[in-house]
């Protein structure tokens, strides 16, 4: 079975731009869940989509979104970037039911300029 | 305020040795705790976990115990090995479906296997 996939790896943007995230999950994983780490915050929780609904959602601004679609594929999106966004993003994936072995992928490293 | 605490942030151990991994945690609602090995620039993979009807869970070299008392657990590696130097992060959750799938962390802790 495939991992979770992130795309892109790596990405340059200077503040003011926005950008957009994508994950694929690991087949017949239908949660989708994203976390932020950054050298000072450690790993923290943007949120979780599942059938394609938010179903939670961490402490971060609203400049932060995301969507899930029917095929679990998931993307976030960071718009007005500021130089603190600058960070690993990782998304990860699980069957969804409930508190459970999430499945991370490789991170894409985003640099605001 | 930090639910997931690691609170030594480096451990050296000598080749063959045992690695014994830190983690406490304040929240009473977190039921489900998991142990992750990150290396730089990749994703965290997942290590061995434990639910709270347990004290112990084991796998290979890696065993985790947890003490729901004193709201501690700890990752025991048996014998270290050099691949095994990365950071490593506890993670803790609640095993209810409507809770969803979000996973709180400690801050890490890093480890360095000397050969």
């Amino acid at each position: 079975k495939a991992g979770v996939t992130q795309t892109p790896r790596y990405l340059i943007k200077t503040r003011g731009q926005q950008v957009t995230l994508s994950c694929s999950p690991i087949s017949g994983h239908r949660s989708v869940s994203w976390y932020q780490q950054t050298p000072g915050q450690g790993l923290q929780f943007l949120f979780e989509y599942f059938s394609e609904t938010q179903r939670n959602k961490g402490n971060f601004p609203g400049r932060f979104s995301g969507r899930q679609f029917s095929n679990s594929r998931s993307e976030m999106n960071v718009s007005t970037l500021e130089l603190g966004d600058s960070a690993l993003y990782l998304c990860a994936s699980s069957l969804g039911q409930g508190s459970e072995t999430q499945y991370f992928g490789p991170g894409t490293r985003l640099l605001v300029l | 305020d930090q639910q997931v605490k690691q609170n030594s942030p480096s451990l050296s151990v000598q080749e063959g040795r045992i690695s014994i991994l830190n983690c406490d945690y304040t929240n009473s609602m977190f039921d489900y705790f998991l142990w992750y090995k990150k290396y730089p620039a990749e994703g965290p993979t997942f290590l061995i976990s434990i639910s709270s009807i347990k004290d112990k869970n084991e796998d290979g070299r890696f065993t985790v115990f947890l003490n729901k008392s004193a709201k501690h657990l700890s990752l025991h590696i048996v014998p270290s090995q050099p691949g095994d130097s990365a950071v490593y992060f506890c993670a803790a959750s609640r095993m209810i479906k409507a809770a969803g799938n979000k996973l709180t962390f400690g801050g890490g802790t890093r480890v360095l296997v000397k050969p």
